[in-house]
């Protein structure tokens, strides 16, 4: 297995209060991913990385940012949770593929977010 | 935007049988399609990538297919058994190569 970590895996919190989720990855791979999971949508990508300090959007980004001040770890901040930002949110890491684009993504085994 | 599509949403076959599970993708411009599985509560597990320049790959029981004019990918899973009911996602990259464009998945059963 790929060596990714998230942490927390549990988080319970409060509409309005701010959010944190770290993603921290042991194989030194270029490009870092945050998706989110919902019943009926299925995976969406929120932000991604590719290389240190820089980051672009994704599909599902307003009310999402990132940080990237290190390789090996990609932040996730909820600003001021919302209810409709409940959901179980993976990270993934990927590096270079042949061709010059990326190869396969590796998934953390996610964190799961409950906004009351 | 790259749309994938994933049919049949669930699946049930006695164990031993053989099984296609189909993905489409509307942007035949990809790089790559990868394959996962997710057991419940778990997270994905990558089973195989095909790059665009490739027509299948193959790893144990699991061969994947890609026809990029026609839009479609296929995963076979040979003689299946019980511990490979799970969900199986398809994921079709974009134009940009990086981020993944995910079905909705397919649900296996597998019976004894």
């Amino acid at each position: 297995d790929a060596g990714i970590t998230q942490s927390p895996r549990h988080k319970v919190t409060e509409t309005g209060t701010p959010v944190t989720l770290r993603c921290h990855q042991t194989e030194n791979h270029r490009y870092m991913y945050w998706y989110r999971q919902d019943p009926g949508h299925g995976l969406r990508l929120i932000h991604y990385s590719y290389g240190v300090k820089d980051t672009d959007k994704g599909e599902v980004s307003d009310g999402y940012s990132v940080s990237r001040s290190k390789t090996e770890d990609f932040l996730l901040t909820l600003e001021s949770a919302t209810s409709s930002q409940t959901s179980v949110y993976f990270c993934a890491i990927s590096d270079y593929g042949t061709g010059g684009v990326t190869d396969t993504q590796y998934f953390g085994p996610g964190t799961r977010l409950t906004v009351l | 935007k790259q749309e994938v599509t994933q049919i049949p949403a669930a699946l049930s076959v006695p164990e031993g049988e053989n099984l296609v599970l189909n993905c489409s993708f509307t942007d035949s411009a990809i790089y790559n399609l990868q394959w996962f599985r997710q057991d419940p509560g778990k997270g994905l597990t990558s089973l195989l990538l095909i790059q665009s320049s490739q027509r299948e790959q193959t790893s144990g029981r699991l061969n994947a297919s890609l026809d990029k004019s026609s839009g479609r990918s296929t995963l076979y899973i040979a003689a299946s058994q019980p511990g490979d009911s799970a969900t199986y996602l398809c994921a079709a990259d974009s134009n940009s190569g990086y981020a993944l464009n995910f079905g909705k998945g397919t649900s296996l059963l597998v019976t004894p």
